[in-house]
């Protein structure tokens, strides 16, 4: 069965480091999201991207986030400057084309930890 | 913005009883609710979803129902096996326009089955 891959599975950076955490979505997909799940708290969404633009992004994602499709397999969530509070598992997810909207699958997350 | 609440926070059943799982959303607007399964250490994986155009849905031993009016809906588990022990998270998704899978999940449901 397709899966949505992610790397690193686990990093440790220091505090004020850039950081890049990779995706490589299921093939034929076109919608590609980047989630976050805080120790012990609820899934959270941070951005959606499609045909080469974000087209939705929450709170959450400020001028300290940015992603990138740098070639037609990878998708990347670049993180300015990390803080503490940035330690988290962050998760990356994608979906087809479909009406009215079809299943996002997520990846097995990328945990982050700031020191 | 849509908020999911989600009870209980642990569940604790023999194995064979019926499990419920119970959220409510806020957004009417809302029309798309996924449940997540998540293991320790992995991504969340989608077990069963329902539109808002259905009343319920059923696979298996896993049912979902959805009463639009009352905005909740509720995730059934029949027969439960000890491998049904895990997190399991309720979604949301608003149908806005542009809106493609910013999914606002509940705070999840510890869920153990003991044999």
């Amino acid at each position: 069965e397709p899966e949505v891959t992610q790397t690193p599975s686990h990093q440790v950076t220091q505090m004020g480091q850039e950081v890049i955490l990779r995706c490589v979505p299921i093939s034929n997909h076109l919608y590609f999201y980047w989630y976050r799940q805080i120790l012990g708290q609820k899934v959270e969404f941070l951005v959606s991207f499609y045909n080469n633009e974000i087209s939705e992004k929450s709170e959450i994602f400020d001028d300290q986030f940015s992603v990138e499709r740098p070639d037609g397999s990878n998708f990347t969530l670049k993180i300015r400057s990390t803080k503490l509070e940035d330690s988290a598992m962050y998760f990356c997810a994608s979906s087809g084309e479909g009406a009215p909207r079809s299943t996002i699958y997520f990846g097995e997350g990328s945990w982050l930890t700031v020191v | 913005g849509e908020n999911v609440e989600q009870h209980p926070s642990t569940l604790s059943v023999q194995e064979g009883d019926s499990a419920v799982i119970k959220c409510t959303y806020s957004d009417s607007a809302s029309n798309y609710f996924p449940w997540y399964k998540q293991e320790l250490g992995k991504g969340p994986q989608l077990i069963i979803d329902i539109r808002s155009n259905v009343g319920e849905k059923k696979d298996q031993r896993i049912a979902v129902t959805l009463n639009k009016t009352a905005k909740h809906f509720s995730l059934h588990i029949t027969e439960t096996q000890p491998e049904d022990s895990a997190v399991y998270f309720c979604a949301a998704s608003p149908n806005y326009g542009g809106s493609q899978g910013n999914l606002i999940f509940g705070k999840g449901t510890k869920l153990s089955v003991k044999p």
